[in-house]
C-alpha cells in the first residue's frame, strides 16, 4: 500500500529559528514529490521535486528529495510568525496525489 | 491564475439531508479532485475525474457520489448525510499529466 509519512506531526520554535520538517514515502510508480503550505484555508503549492540531489529553493523556503533513501526535506530559515501553517508533503502516483497527514508549525514571536 | 471556487465556505446539514458541493475551476483543467481532509489523517481522495461525465472512485467513496456534466464544475453529492460526513471538504484540480494540483477554498461542512 503506498504511504507517505510526516514528522514531526507538530512543532514549535521561535522566530528566526531554523526548522525541518521530513517527509518519508514508501510507493510504487514514483513520479515526483510535492509541498504544500495550508493556513487557515486551501493548500497552497509551494515545491515540486523529482530528481535526486537538487535543492529547490524560494526566498527562505527550500527542498531536496533523495530518492535512494525515499524522503523529502523542507527547510525554511530564519521563520516568521507568518510561516505558522501546516505543512503537507503529498507523492505523486500516475495522476494522483498520496498525501501525508501533514506537519503543524507553530511560530511563537 | 488558476482559480478553483468551492459553492460554500461554511454548511450546516441534518442528518438524512442530501447536500451538494459544488467545485468550478476556470483554467480548463482536466483532472478534478474531491478530498475530504479531517485532524490528523491528512487528505483523503473521495472521487476524482479525468474528463466530462467520467469519474473514478478514490480511497474513500462510499456516502459520496459525484457528477461532472460540464469541463468546468465537479459536483460531490452526500446522497444521505450523516454526522461522520463532518469534516472539511476540498477540491482541486490539475492540467493533463502535470501533477500540481491547485485547491479552492475548501467547505467546512458540519452534519447535526
Amino acid at each position: 500500500e503506498d504511504k507517505v509519512v510526516q514528522s514531526p506531526l507538530s512543532l514549535v520554535v521561535h522566530e528566526g529559528d531554523t526548522v525541518t520538517l521530513n517527509c518519508s514515502y514508501e510507493v510504487t510508480n514514483f513520479r515526483s514529490l510535492l509541498w504544500y503550505k495550508q493556513e487557515k484555508k486551501a493548500p497552497t503549492f509551494l515545491f515540486m521535486l523529482t530528481s535526486s540531489g537538487i535543492e529547490k529553493k524560494s526566498g527562505r523556503l527550500s527542498s531536496i528529495l533523495d530518492k535512494k533513501e525515499l524522503f523529502s526535506i523542507l527547510n525554511i530559515t530564519a521563520t516568521q510568525t507568518g510561516d505558522s501553517a501546516v505543512y503537507l508533503c503529498a507523492v505523486s502516483v500516475r495522476y494522483q496525489l498520496i498525501w501525508g497527514a501533514g506537519t503543524k508549525l507553530i511560530i511563537k514571536p | 491564475d488558476v482559480k478553483v471556487t468551492q459553492s460554500s465556505r461554511y454548511l450546516v446539514k441534518r442528518t438524512g439531508e442530501k447536500v451538494f458541493l459544488e467545485c468550478v475551476q476556470d483554467m480548463d483543467h482536466e483532472n478534478m479532485f474531491w478530498y475530504r481532509q479531517d485532524p490528523g489523517l491528512g487528505l483523503r481522495l473521495i472521487y476524482f475525474s479525468y474528463d466530462v461525465k467520467m469519474k473514478e472512485k478514490g480511497d474513500i467513496p462510499e456516502g459520496y457520489s459525484v457528477s461532472r456534466e460540464k469541463k468546468e464544475r465537479f459536483s460531490l453529492i452526500l446522497e444521505s448525510a450523516s454526522t461522520n460526513q463532518t469534516s472539511m471538504y476540498l477540491c482541486a484540480s490539475s492540467f493533463g499529466h502535470q501533477e500540481t494540483q491547485y485547491f479552492g477554498p475548501g467547505t467546512r461542512l458540519l452534519v447535526l
